[in-house]
């Protein structure tokens, strides 16, 4: 089972160019989400999603935008990327049936912005 | 707002020894609460989970008991592995997984 699968594993950027993070589950889970990982900071979350055309903000989501067409996949978007958000970012999804709690992690992307 | 606040490591330890990392949240309710164990270059992954007070959750060895009058979650482990190294979250969820919060993590060196 291929489970979250996050592409790239790493990536640098210069200041002021734009990615998208992809992310995609193959276990038919409604809700999907973004963490970004600092040190001494544990995981933040970025924006999620309860379900396909459904999104929102969660606690940091300045500089970033997301969609959710379709429910296997959930990229996360740079517009325009800052030395601030060079992180370790973590897609991470749910049956967020209010039983099944527990998330599933992708293996994570290193991101570096110069 | 809730959050959750576990100790800071690094925690070093020789094989065998006893375990405990410390976590206490601030939440109104009951909300479910989780110990996620993260392998360097992996991501997070689920060691245990209780859902209410008084409730003990238990994997590989790992024990963590809710307690809602000290709103305390703490992790526990009789004799550690140099395998247990790894960095370990303590987090909280009120509905389905949906907006899951994290602590800051506390890293875990056992040396042999």
């Amino acid at each position: 089972n291929a489970g979250v699968t996050q592409t790239p594993k790493f990536q640098v950027l210069k200041t002021g160019q734009s990615m998208t993070l992809q992310c995609a589950q193959d276990m038919n889970h409604e809700y999907m989400s973004w963490y970004r990982q600092d040190p001494g900071m544990g995981l933040r979350l970025i924006h999620y999603s309860v379900g396909a055309g459904i999104t929102d903000q969660g606690e940091v989501p300045n500089g970033y935008n997301v969609s959710r067409s379709t429910t296997e996949d959930f990229p996360l978007r740079l517009l325009s990327a800052a030395p601030s958000q060079t992180s370790v970012y973590f897609c991470a999804s749910s049956y967020g049936d209010g039983l099944n709690e527990k998330l599933f992690f992708g293996s994570g992307t290193q991101l570096s912005v110069l | 707002g809730d959050s959750v606040t576990q100790m800071e490591g690094p925690v070093t330890l020789s094989e065998e020894a006893f375990l405990t990392i410390n976590c206490t949240y601030t939440a109104t309710g009951y909300p479910s609460l989780f110990w996620y164990v993260q392998y360097p270059g992996e991501g997070l992954q689920l060691l245990l989970k209780a859902t209410k007070a008084d409730d003990k959750g238990s994997n590989k060895g790992f024990e963590a008991t809710y307690r809602k009058e000290t709103t305390s979650f703490h992790l526990e482990k009789g004799s550690v592995q140099v395998s247990d190294s790894a960095v370990y979250f303590c987090a909280l969820s009120r509905t389905g997984g949906f907006k899951t919060i994290f602590g800051a993590g506390t890293r875990l060196f056992v040396k042999a």
